[in-house]
């Protein structure tokens, strides 16, 4: 199993320019979530998903969109970057019922 | 405003010697906690939990302490060792809450 895993690892993007993030995982897991992670701030929740088709907002929804067309796949899009959206970004995924979440490696973005 | 308070941005303990790490909460509706430990380049990964209905939960080198009371929690880490040095993320739910609210961590170091 690979688990949860994220494309692509590192990223820079130019102030404007649009970027998708994608997740994949293997467990069958019914819930996946996006998250950003800034100095100081600790893990902050953008967007989740309790199964496909469905996705709703977190703490810092501005400025991302998502997308659950697959149980598998849960995509994070950036439409117009901005440099606020520097930082590095980790999906997880869980069972429908647990509070344990297992996370990807992560992706560091850095806008300019 | 920040739910869930980790106040010790870093701490660094003797090889050998107990490691205590703290995490407040506000929230009287968060009834289920986690400790995540997360290595640099590396996604969070879930270390131990612990129920509202327990103050204490063992695993192995790892304890964690629930005072629902003064609304604290504490990650016991006995004897740490250099493998340990990483950063600690405490995480809080409420009953059927798909959602966990992270602290902003606590960098730790294990000095040999």
């Amino acid at each position: 199993n690979a688990g949860v895993t994220q494309t692509p690892k590192f990223r820079v993007l130019k102030t404007g320019q649009s970027m998708t993030l994608l997740c994949a995982q293997d467990m069958n897991h019914e819930y996946m979530y996006w998250y950003r992670q800034d100095p100081g701030m600790g893990l902050r929740l953008i967007h989740y998903s309790v199964g496909e088709g469905t996705t709703a907002k977190g703490e810092v929804p501005d400025g991302y969109n998502v997308s659950r067309l697959k149980k598998q796949n849960f995509l994070l899009g950036l439409e117009s970057a901005a440099p606020s959206q520097t930082s590095v970004y980790f999906c997880a995924s869980s069972y429908h019922g647990s509070y344990e979440q297992y996370f990807g490696p992560g992706t560091r973005l850095t806008v300019t | 405003d920040q739910q869930v308070k980790q106040n010790s941005p870093s701490l660094s303990v003797q090889e050998g010697r107990i490691s205590i790490l703290n995490c407040d909460y506000t929230n009287s509706m968060f009834d289920y906690f986690l400790w995540y430990k997360k290595y640099p380049a590396e996604g969070p990964t879930f270390l131990i939990s612990i129920s509202s209905i327990k103050d204490k939960n063992e695993d192995g080198r790892f304890t964690v302490f629930l005072n629902k009371s003064a609304k604290h929690l504490s990650l016991h880490i006995v004897p740490s060792q250099p493998g340990d040095s990483a950063v600690y993320f405490c995480a809080a739910s409420g009953f059927g809450n798909e959602k966990l609210t992270f602290g902003t961590g606590t960098r730790l170091t294990i000095i040999p």
